[in-house]
């Protein structure tokens, strides 16, 4: 089944205690992306990845890493998490980087972060 | 700075009445606009406009885009206890994608 996963699904850490939250996909796909979603803000990309070892920031990535070394697996880091991270996080990838194609962008199931 | 702008912001509908829902946007080299639907879950796509005056419809759902004055509606006719949820709207400028905060639709019986 093609799909996006994400892990861990809920996460309740402390601050400054460094996490990662992972995201595979099996569709092969060249896209990749992280969003935050919070109240009355909507979803904002953290960063994304058009091919392996290629990231670039999006609107809000202080805070977090990327990498992407392989093209399946696309994580995300917070090194030093503090509480103003503390957010639902989506994972999303999609075929291809040339031309319109984010409409066949797939979601991963999201992940609840809470930072104390 | 790019921005979309979705509005209104929530809405009570009851079933059968029809909704229009806004999306303006302010975005460096355009691509694509895109609308989700957002239940408990991820966002499941909807339609991805790319050309004015031309309208995406799938059964009851419709959208158009207006390129020239930067909007675009996302239209529910019948409306049904199934069509709650957050609707997003997405621009695609570049390689990033900007999202809206997203209109919260309840359909009551």
């Amino acid at each position: 089944e093609a799909q996006v996963t994400q892990n861990p699904r809920y996460l309740i850490t402390v601050t400054g205690k460094k996490l990662t939250v992972t995201c595979s996909q099996n569709m092969n796909h060249e896209y990749m992306s992280w969003y935050r979603q919070d109240p009355g803000l909507g979803l904002r990309q953290i960063y994304y990845s058009m091919n392996v070892e290629v990231t670039d920031k999006g609107d809000v990535p202080e805070g977090y890493k990327v990498s992407r070394k392989e093209k399946r697996n696309f994580p995300l880091i917070l090194e030093s998490p503090s509480p103003n991270q503390t957010s639902l996080y989506f994972c999303a990838s999609s075929p291809s980087v040339t031309g319109p194609l984010r409409d066949t962008q797939y979601f991963g199931p999201g992940t609840r972060l809470t930072v104390l | 700075e790019d921005k979309v702008v979705q509005s209104p912001l929530s809405l009570v509908v009851h079933e059968g009445d029809t909704v229009t829902l806004n999306c303006s946007y302010e975005v460096t080299n355009f691509r694509s606009l895109l609308w989700y639907k957002q239940e408990k879950k991820a966002p499941t796509f909807l339609f991805m406009l790319t050309s004015s005056g031309i309208e995406k419809k799938s059964g009851r759902l419709s959208s158009i885009l207006d390129k020239k004055e930067l909007f675009s509606i996302l239209n529910i006719t019948a409306t049904q206890t199934g069509d709650s949820a957050v609707y997003l709207c997405a621009v695609e400028g570049g390689n990033d994608m900007r999202f809206g905060a997203g209109t919260r639709l309840t359909v009551k019986p």
